[in-house]
């Protein structure tokens, strides 16, 4: 199975502050890694897919990069809506994991 | 108006067994590879098992394998999984989600369903 390993595990933050998640794998995934958001009590929520490929109606203050082993989520200007847990996935073998979760909190 | 909604989570002793539903609406299910994912509460996601769009390709965790099976029913648009021997591990929020990509065979999930929980417990 391929561990994905996020950090940190959590974070405060101000509105308008940029905010960067990463996420790592124990080998090579391409760029199959795939980022979500999940507030408290909803499903989660597709954000980028194949790294750094935005799904239709996010936001564009929301970046995806990275390829390899090392990748990184990005929030350029915080909003109040964007508290919440973000998940990275891998996306390149069975079974698919994710990563353990980044809590990005109100400072 | 996209929508898919799971039923048949609850309370089952430890061995016992469930049915859990995934009823879609709003896109040609036929189409698409469908997963479940579970999420124990106050911890991570969890893929469980994928049930691509014609059957020849399907896929579970080392952890239910052998336990949990699932099936669809296009004529009904319903994703389904049978979970027997339950542990009490397997206590978790069970969501259904929508493969990413052409036919949904990318490996990634663009749409979720709000989630049944099931208690494994005595």
């Amino acid at each position: 199975d391929i561990q994905m390993t996020q950090s940190p595990s959590s974070l405060s933050a101000s509105v308008g502050d940029r905010v960067t998640i990463t996420c790592r794998a124990i080998q090579t995934i391409y760029t199959y890694l795939n980022w979500y958001q999940q507030k408290p009590g909803k499903a989660p929520k597709l954000l980028i897919y194949a790294a750094s490929s935005l799904e239709s109606g996010v936001p564009s203050r929301f970046t995806g990069s990275g390829s390899g082993t090392d990748f990184t989520l990005t929030i350029s200007s915080l909003q109040p809506e964007d508290f919440a847990t973000y998940y990275c996935q891998q996306s390149y073998s069975f079974p698919l994991t994710f990563g353990g979760g980044t809590e990005v909190e109100l400072k | 108006e996209v929508q898919l909604v799971e039923s048949g989570g609850g309370l089952v002793q430890p061995g016992g067994s469930l049915r859990l539903s995934c009823a879609v609406s709003g896109f040609t299910f036929r189409k698409f590879c469908m997963h479940w994912v579970r999420q124990t509460p106050g911890k991570g996601l969890v893929w469980v098992s994928r049930f691509n769009r014609d059957g020849s390709s399907i896929s579970y965790a080392d952890s239910v394998k052998g336990r949990f099976t699932i099936s669809r029913e296009n004529a009904k648009n319903t994703l389904y999984l049978q979970m027997n021997s339950l542990r009490v591990e397997d206590t978790a929020v069970y969501y259904c989600a929508r493969g990413g990509g052409f036919y949904g065979d990318d490996g990634y999930f663009d749409l979720w369903g709000r989630g049944t929980l099931v208690t494994v417990s005595s």
